[in-house]
């Protein structure tokens, strides 16, 4: 079974901290993505990674950043935590195959900004 | 760009019944591929079916099928015979050739009543 697993399930920070979100999968997958959940938005592409060391912006990159220095690794950093950062957050992973091939997320780790 | 709508923020069905959860999409891309997944209260998101714009037959999935209609851009899932763990939240998404990341609808909120 794919198995994509994050590091927290649940995080609370401060605001103006620095964040790290980690996400781990071990079905050699080429793609990683990073999802952001809230309410009545459904789920928006924050980064993607088809790569080591390679990244793509997504719906919504300010204000994030990742890292992918190992194929089954994929961080997202928040440089500077700020309360309309609090949410759900979503890691997921796939092949990278010419037709489409579903998605595999994590669990989700709900960040909490004060 | 793409765009997936979901226009049920909410259902209600009772065990056993069928339900249609609606989804229509946007995109000018004749190549994509559109997605289901089911994210119970535990917050995983749970992969479903696919459907592929170029597959003749709806896609089916034990008690899933999806109700593809090319022409109207409309992607339906269909649950036949309900259970309580049906319960959950269910997203649609969509991927083309242009994006390999998913993009996700706002979410249908189902409720299955004894």
């Amino acid at each position: 079974d794919v198995k994509v697993t994050q590091s927290s399930r649940y995080l609370v920070k401060r605001t103006g901290e620095k964040v790290f979100l980690e996400c781990v999968q071990d079905m050699d997958h080429e793609n990683m993505f990073w999802y952001r959940q809230d309410p009545g938005l459904g789920l928006r592409l924050i980064y993607f990674s088809y790569d080591v060391k390679m990244k793509e912006k997504g719906d919504i990159p300010e204000g994030y950043s990742v890292s992918r220095e190992k194929k089954e690794r994929f961080s997202l950093i928040l440089e500077s935590a700020s309360t309309n950062q609090t949410s759900m957050y979503l890691c997921a992973s796939s092949f990278r195959r010419v037709s489409y091939n579903e998605q595999f997320f994590g669990p989700g780790t709900r960040l909490t900004v004060l | 760009a793409q765009k997936i709508t979901q226009t049920q923020p909410g259902m209600f069905v009772q065990e056993k019944e069928a339900v249609t959860l609606d989804c229509t999409y946007d995109t000018s891309d004749p190549s994509y591929g559109l997605f289901w997944y089911k994210q119970p209260s535990s917050g995983e998101m749970i992969f479903l079916i696919y459907q592929g714009s170029y597959d003749q037959q709806n896609a089916t999935e034990g008690r899933y099928s999806l109700n593809f209609q090319k022409a109207r851009k409309s992607a339906n899932l269909v649950i036949s015979a309900s259970q309580l763990g049906d319960s959950a939240m269910y997203f649609c998404a969509m991927m083309d050739t242009g994006r390999r990341a998913l993009t996700f609808g706002s979410g249908t909120r189902l409720q299955v009543q004894p």
